[in-house]
């Protein structure tokens, strides 16, 4: 079946702009996870949105960053004001449980 | 605080032989590990997992081993194929948070 996707796969956007990326979850899977990579590096939790509980922000490094889930299904990841360090590949995951977190292709996103 | 980390950045092995890949992580009350694989402008894909009730889960060429004492997980992957190149992460989830905390991840490099 389909698996997750992500749009844009790549964002070039000048310092200062905003940016939304989004993300379509696997049919079924209640719960969505971004998380962002930086250049060689692991992954770093974001945000997790779990069926109709409060989403997880622990992990958004700012107030530029936000996430919201629309109908239980799409999400937008939302950079505000955005700055040269938040360049990397934001990835998105769904999953049934909270365990088994099946990911995208990811969006790169550049900021010059 | 939470740390999950590969012993080494890089692993280079022969075709056909078997891969070991270490990981330690540092919190005690993680109960669920997962190793993803992650081949270039790719999302991670989910190799295997396994519960902290369990010391040793196998899959189709891939075995993974926890050790809560010393707080140490490994995949090992047997007669490697140039397909199994890719850089490898392992990540902990600790009461079903929803959070996986993932390590730096290691390169593994199969030669012909």
């Amino acid at each position: 079946g389909a698996g997750v996707s992500q749009s844009p796969s790549n964002k070039v956007t000048e310092k200062g702009k905003d940016v939304e990326l989004r993300c379509d979850p696997i049919s079924g899977h209640t719960a969505l996870y971004w998380y962002r990579q930086s250049l060689g590096q692991g992954l770093e939790f974001l945000i997790y949105f779990q069926g109709n509980s409060a989403p997880d922000k622990s992990g958004l490094p700012s107030d530029r960053f936000s996430a919201e889930r629309t109908g239980g299904s799409v999400s937008t990841l939302t950079i505000q004001r955005t700055q040269q360090e938040d360049s990397a590949v934001y990835l998105c995951a769904s999953s049934r449980r909270s365990y088994e977190q099946y990911f995208g292709p990811g969006t790169r996103l550049t900021v010059t | 605080g939470e740390s999950v980390g590969l012993h080494l950045p890089t692993l280079s092995v022969q075709e056909g032989d078997n891969s070991i890949i270490n990981c330690a992580y540092s919190n005690s009350a993680s109960d669920y590990f997962i190793w993803y694989k992650q081949e270039s402008g790719k999302g991670p894909q989910f190799i295997i997992d396994i519960r902290s009730n369990m010391d040793k889960r196998q899959g189709q060429r891939v075995t993974v081993l926890l050790n809560k004492t010393v707080k140490h997980l490994s995949l090992q992957i047997a007669a490697t194929q140039p397909g199994d190149s890719a850089v490898y992460f392992c990540a902990e989830n600790s009461g079903n948070t929803g959070k996986l905390i993932f390590g730096q991840g290691t390169t593994l490099q199969v030669k012909p």
